[in-house]
């Protein structure tokens, strides 16, 4: 176990509402990245927090939003949901002190979007 | 193009057998490299980073070839755990890729 937690496990929205996923890292990571993954996809890149600030950020619309709080875990946030959105969110911690920043995957939330 | 492209497979393998898959990237500026992988619906798992040097743990080698812009993973003396989506990743200014994975199927 890479002791990356997140919550909930499974989630049913409809189409216009609002979600957030959390997360916590793993102990002693100041660093979260989030992920979507869509069925038979690889894992496309969210963005990632360093230190409670936004670093870095994937080809995802502003109505995906994110924190990182002082102990370091997380949320993702997502308006206005679409059908699209529907997939696996995956967060992953990593210690962040020098390359290579190899990072460690929580179990993911499925999210369904009806 | 994409970033970071891998072929899809499945490659079928024997137990027992030697397997290799290649990872191409697109963007020089890439700095680190990594081997995951991933069993059905679970998340990812890091199985190595790749070093410029090349390394190995146990039956798993890595190679990067900066000049050619790829990676290599060879699995040597496959079991049947071996089993799953080889996942490429590619670290860039913050930005990780992610190919799509390469599935590995070790059949008995």
């Amino acid at each position: 176990e890479t002791g990356v937690t997140q919550s909930p496990t499974h989630l049913i929205k409809t189409r216009g509402q609002q979600v957030t996923l959390r997360c916590s890292s793993q102990s002693g990571h100041n660093t979260v990245s989030w992920y979507q993954q869509a069925l038979g996809q690889g894992p496309q890149f969210i963005f990632q927090y360093y230190r409670e600030e936004e670093n870095g950020r994937g080809n995802f619309p502003p109505r995906f939003s994110g924190l990182q709080f002082p102990n370091y875990s997380s949320e993702l946030n997502v308006n206005a949901l679409e059908l699209d959105d529907s997939a696996l969110y995956l967060c992953a911690s990593s210690p962040r002190t020098t390359l290579p920043y190899e990072q460690y995957f929580g179990p993911g939330t499925r999210l369904t979007v009806t | 193009r994409k970033e970071v492209e891998q072929d899809p497979g499945p490659f079928n393998v024997p137990e027992g057998a030697t397997v290799a898959f290649n990872c191409t990237y697109s963007n020089s500026a890439s700095q680190s490299f990594f081997w995951y992988r991933q069993d059905c619906r679970k998340e990812p798992k890091l199985l190595m980073s790749v070093y410029s040097s090349g390394n190995e743990d146990g039956r798993f080698t890595a190679q990067l070839n900066r000049a050619s812009q790829y990676i290599s993973l060879l699995i040597r003396d496959s079991k049947l755990s071996d089993s799953a989506t080889y996942l490429c990743v590619v670290n860039r200014d913050d930005k990780i890729i992610f190919g799509k994975g390469t599935r590995l199927h070790i059949l008995p």
